[in-house]
């Protein structure tokens, strides 16, 4: 079994409906992670969690937000999906010592017409 | 601010060739680096990692990369590509420092592999 899981795996909808990716880990790593990918830009990251109760924006949060219902699970929402926001979605996880590498799910395909 | 610049969009290598990937850097300390691989349709593998010591690092899959300091550079190489290689290679800055108290790691825009029979 995936160390780090993402459901689903591809979605399409339209614009305007809210939608949920979510992550689990069975790394028991503290720290997770949300970020996009788009061709020609690598990956940038949306949100990140340190645990339960710490949440904190990244680079490009503007139109997502996050939920960190245990330590394994966080979620990410679009509250009203655009075109824009059409990408690859990935999952990391990583312990918590500064400069310990990430673990990244398979991703989530979204596309939003 | 931490940068990373992969020159290389794209390349194209015959199976059984020599390859290197560019990876150059900005950041006012050494920092830690990474090299991952996204094959299709899966997430990211870290391939290797470099914090410190010995500045040449083996990998996985017979990959190695050199960190150079004087050259804000950490090169990826294979002295022969297999087909199974294909794929998209991403190289990664992370802080020394605790900036904004996460293990923030900055992307280069990745560069794909093509191999050639």
């Amino acid at each position: 079994d995936a160390d780090v899981t993402q459901t689903p795996r591809n979605r399409i909808t339209k614009t305007g409906k809210r939608i949920m990716l979510e992550c689990s880990q069975t790394k028991g790593h503290d720290r997770m992670y949300w970020y996009r990918q788009d061709p020609g830009l690598g990956l940038r990251l949306i949100y990140y969690s340190f645990d339960v109760k710490d949440i904190n924006k990244g680079e490009i949060s503007d139109g997502y937000s996050v939920s960190r219902q245990a330590q394994a699970k966080f979620s990410l929402s679009l509250e009203s999906a655009i075109p824009n926001q059409t990408a690859l979605y990935f999952c990391a996880t990583s312990d918590r010592t500064v400069g310990q590498p990430q673990h990244f799910g398979d991703g989530t395909r979204l596309s939003i017409l | 601010a931490q940068s990373v610049t992969q020159p290389d969009i794209h390349i194209t290598v015959s199976e059984g060739a020599s390859l290197e990937l560019r990876c150059n850097y900005s950041y006012g300390a050494t920092p830690y680096l990474f090299w991952y691989v996204q094959s299709p349709g899966q997430g990211l593998q870290l391939l290797l990692k470099y914090f410190s010591g010995d500045t040449l690092v083996q990998g996985i899959k017979g990959f190695e990369a050199e960190f150079k300091r004087s050259q804000s550079s950490f090169n990826l190489r294979k002295p022969s590509v297999h087909w199974s290689d294909a794929a998209e290679y991403f190289c990664a800055v992370g802080a020394r420092k605790f900036s904004g108290g996460y293990n923030k790691l900055i992307f280069g825009a990745g560069t794909r592999l093509a191999v050639h029979p």
